[in-house]
C-alpha cells in the first residue's frame, strides 16, 4: 500500500519563475493538504483540497494556488517565485470526511524547492 | 485550535524511556491531541492521538492528564533512530493541523 508520494524530490528555480509540485495521496484517502516548511521551523498550512475544491486556506498569498483531480491527486502551483519561497513543501492526505473524523494526516517526504 | 507549548530540546539515553511533555492548558473538550515526529529530511510521521483516555500503540504511549491541560508522549525504549523533532498538536475535527516548533529529542548512545 503506497503512502503519500510527491514529485519531484528536489527542484531549483530562479526568481520570478513558476513551479508546479505534484502529490498522490495514500490509497483510500480523498482529502489533500499542502504545507510549507522553512528551514528550522514547523510546517505551515497552505491549503486543503476536498472534492476538487479548495476548502481551507492558510495565510499565503494568491501566488500559491492548487488543484485536485478526480483521482484525488493534487498539484501546488507557485507563481512569481521569491527567494523566500525556498522551503520543503509537504503534501498530506487523510481519510474521507465523515468516516473517521479524528483521522490523522499522513505526510509525504516533500519536495525541496530552492529559489535562486 | 489549542495552543501547545513544548520544551525546545531534550536528551535521552539509548534504551531508556523518553518522556516528552506538552502543555495545552486552553484545549477544549472536543479537541484531540496528536503527536507527530519528523526525522531529518523526511515528512512528519504520525505517532499517536487521543482525546481523554490514555492511548498506546506499537510506537508509543500517550498519557493525558485528567483535566486535559497537558499530556506526555512516552517512547518506552528509545533508540538512536528515535532522534527527531516531536510535535504536539491540538485539533478540532475538520480544522487543519497547526504545527509549532516542537521538541528536538536527541537519543544519546
Amino acid at each position: 500500500d503506497a503512502g503519500v508520494t510527491q514529485s519531484p524530490t528536489h527542484l531549483i528555480k530562479t526568481r520570478g519563475q513558476q513551479v508546479t509540485l505534484r502529490c498522490s495521496p495514500k490509497s483510500g484517502h480523498d482529502t489533500v493538504s499542502w504545507y510549507q516548511q522553512a528551514l528550522g521551523q514547523g510546517p505551515q498550512f497552505i491549503f486543503q483540497y476536498y472534492e476538487e475544491e479548495e476548502r481551507q486556506r492558510g495565510n499565503f498569498p494568491d501566488r500559491f494556488s492548487g488543484h485536485q483531480f478526480p483521482n484525488y491527486s493534487s498539484e501546488l502551483n507557485v507563481n512569481a517565485l521569491l527567494l523566500g519561497d525556498s522551503a520543503l513543501y509537504l503534501c498530506a492526505s487523510s481519510y474521507p470526511r465523515g468516516q473517521a473524523w479524528d483521522s490523522p494526516l499522513h505526510f509525504g517526504n516533500g519536495t525541496r524547492l530552492t529559489v535562486t | 485550535d489549542a495552543k501547545t507549548t513544548q520544551p525546545p530540546s531534550m536528551d535521552c539515553a539509548e534504551g531508556r524511556a523518553a518522556n516528552l511533555p506538552c502543555n495545552h492548558s486552553t484545549i477544549s473538550g472536543n479537541e484531540y491531541v496528536y503527536w507527530y515526529r519528523q526525522i531529518h529530511s523526511q515528512g512528519p510521521q504520525y505517532i499517536i492521538h487521543g482525546l481523554k483516555n490514555n492511548e498506546t500503540n506499537e510506537m508509543a504511549s500517550l498519557i493525558i492528564t485528567e483535566d486535559r491541560k497537558s499530556s506526555t508522549l512516552i517512547l518506552p525504549h528509545a533508540t538512536l533512530r528515535d532522534t527527531a523533532v516531536y510535535y504536539c498538536i491540538g485539533r478540532f475535527y475538520g480544522q487543519n493541523f497547526v504545527f509549532g516548533p516542537g521538541t528536538r529529542l536527541s537519543v544519546l548512545p
